[in-house]
């Protein structure tokens, strides 16, 4: 199987930039998506193909993808971005999440 | 409108079998490949199953292969997992998804709780 690492949480202060990471053997060589999740809810996708908005997602969200480490950005952090957020990819006919990094905004 | 809606869960004893479905609305149902997520209680999420549209290719995660199978019924837009032999590792809130691969995981149902336990 292939394995996905996320920092479990990470904290942001209102305003500024939030950067969660993913890393996997040669991650950049696959497409990685970011999900969203709120408490209660089902995911969401705010990211795919490395770097692509979903219509919808605030144009705060970006991404990137190289060597083993995909990175999901959240510039201007706002008090609803506040949420658990998962990397995935494909890979050889299986998919792949990472455990999950817990985002606080404070 | 996507939408995806599932049933099915609820309590089961262990090494029992249930099966889940997910009825699917607002796309063109039979060439869109349908996934299978779960999140155990407090957990991550962890993908399941995948079934491929246009063709018959299946793909399974390692902890439910030769347990779980999921089957799709392209007249009825519905979309099935059957699970057995289940044990409380099961236990979990599984996720019928639309599925556009690289395109990411698209569109979300509000999920099934699944309870295995004696």
């Amino acid at each position: 199987s292939y394995d996905l690492s996320q920092p479990p949480s990470v904290s942001v202060s209102p305003g500024q930039t939030a950067t969660i990471t993913c890393s996997g053997h040669k991650l950049g060589d696959k497409y990685v998506c970011w999900y969203q999740q709120k408490p209660g809810q089902s995911p969401v996708l705010v990211i795919y193909k490395d770097l692509q908005r979903p219509s919808g997602i605030p144009e705060r969200f970006s991404g990137s993808n190289s060597g083993n480490t995909a990175t999901l950005t959240i510039g201007g952090t706002q008090a609803m971005d506040e949420a658990d957020y998962y990397c995935q990819a494909w890979d050889i006919n299986t998919v792949a999440f990472g455990g999950g990094t817990k985002l606080t905004v404070l | 409108e996507v939408q995806l809606l599932e049933s099915g869960g609820g309590l089961v004893q262990p090494g029992g079998s249930l099966r889940l479905s997910c009825a699917a609305t607002g796309f063109t149902f039979s060439t869109n490949a349908m996934t299978w997520v779960r999140q155990a209680p407090g957990k991550g999420l962890e993908w399941v199953s995948t079934f491929s549209g246009g063709g018959d290719n299946t793909y399974y995660a390692d902890s439910v292969k030769g347990r779980f199978i999921v089957s799709r019924d392209n007249s009825k837009n519905i979309f099935y997992v059957q699970m057995n032999s289940l044990s409380a590792e099961d236990t979990a809130v599984y996720y019928c998804a639309k599925d556009d691969h690289d395109h990411g995981i698209t569109d979300w149902g509000q999920g099934t709780l699944v309870t295995v336990s004696s």
